[in-house]
């Protein structure tokens, strides 16, 4: 079954100490990205990832790290978590061949809670 | 990519056409108009999308003026389970990673 996974899905940490949110594709996608969800807010563009090595600051980029070494693979980082990272995270991959059709997919979503 | 508005929420009753309109007037000529849905706090799932002629698939129809400003998702038989905001976004198309999601519209299927 094609889809896009994410570990932990639920998350309660405190104020600096350091985590990794993992993402994983099976559907050999080059394009991965990583967003946020916050009430008022609507979805916001974390980082995304061209393809192996290559990525790029999205919208809210600040306090988060990501990593591409393999391509199915795609892991947000929060080096010292503050609690306004406090949020409902959510990846996707999508794959730029075949024309038009830009459908990303998303993982389930990783609730996040900073103390 | 151009902006979106939809309206914040919209009621349907159960077994009846959902139309959920959208309007995109700043669109250019090489943008698309996608459609995603987001039920409950699960991840966004894809519906549609089109340029220019008017698409339908399994889930839905999507109706885009000739001068392509506006557009309307139909939902042909609206049930319990299309209760989830719908997000109209519109983007060229090589600009894979630039998704703006908007606020969207919130569907609210009732018995």
């Amino acid at each position: 079954e094609a889809q896009v996974t994410q570990n932990p899905r639920y998350l309660i940490t405190v104020t600096g100490k350091k985590l990794t949110v993992t993402c994983s594709q099976n559907m050999n996608h080059e394009y991965m990205s990583w967003y946020r969800q916050d009430p008022g807010l609507g979805l916001r563009q974390i980082y995304y990832s061209m393809n192996v090595e290559a990525t790029d600051k999205g919208d809210v980029p600040e306090g988060y790290k990501v990593s591409r070494k393999e391509k199915r693979n795609f892991p947000l980082i929060l080096e010292s978590p503050s609690p306004n990272q406090t949020s409902l995270y959510f990846c996707a991959s999508s794959d730029p061949a075949g024309g038009s059709t830009d459908t990303q997919y998303f993982g389930p979503g990783t609730r996040l809670t900073v103390l | 990519d151009a902006k979106t508005t939809q309206p914040p929420s919209m009621d349907c009753a159960e077994g009846r056409a959902a139309n959920l309109p959208c309007n995109h007037s700043t669109i250019s000529g090489n943008e698309y108009v996608y459609w995603y849905r987001q039920i409950h706090s699960q991840g966004p799932q894809y519906i549609i999308h089109g340029l220019k002629n008017n698409e339908t698939n399994e889930m839905a129809s999507l109706i885009i003026t000739e001068d392509r400003k506006s557009s309307t998702l139909i939902l042909p038989h609206a049930t319990l389970r299309d209760t989830a905001v719908y997000y109209c976004i519109v983007r060229v198309d090589y600009n894979f990673n630039k998704f703006y999601f908007g606020s969207g519209t919130k569907l609210n299927v009732k018995p």
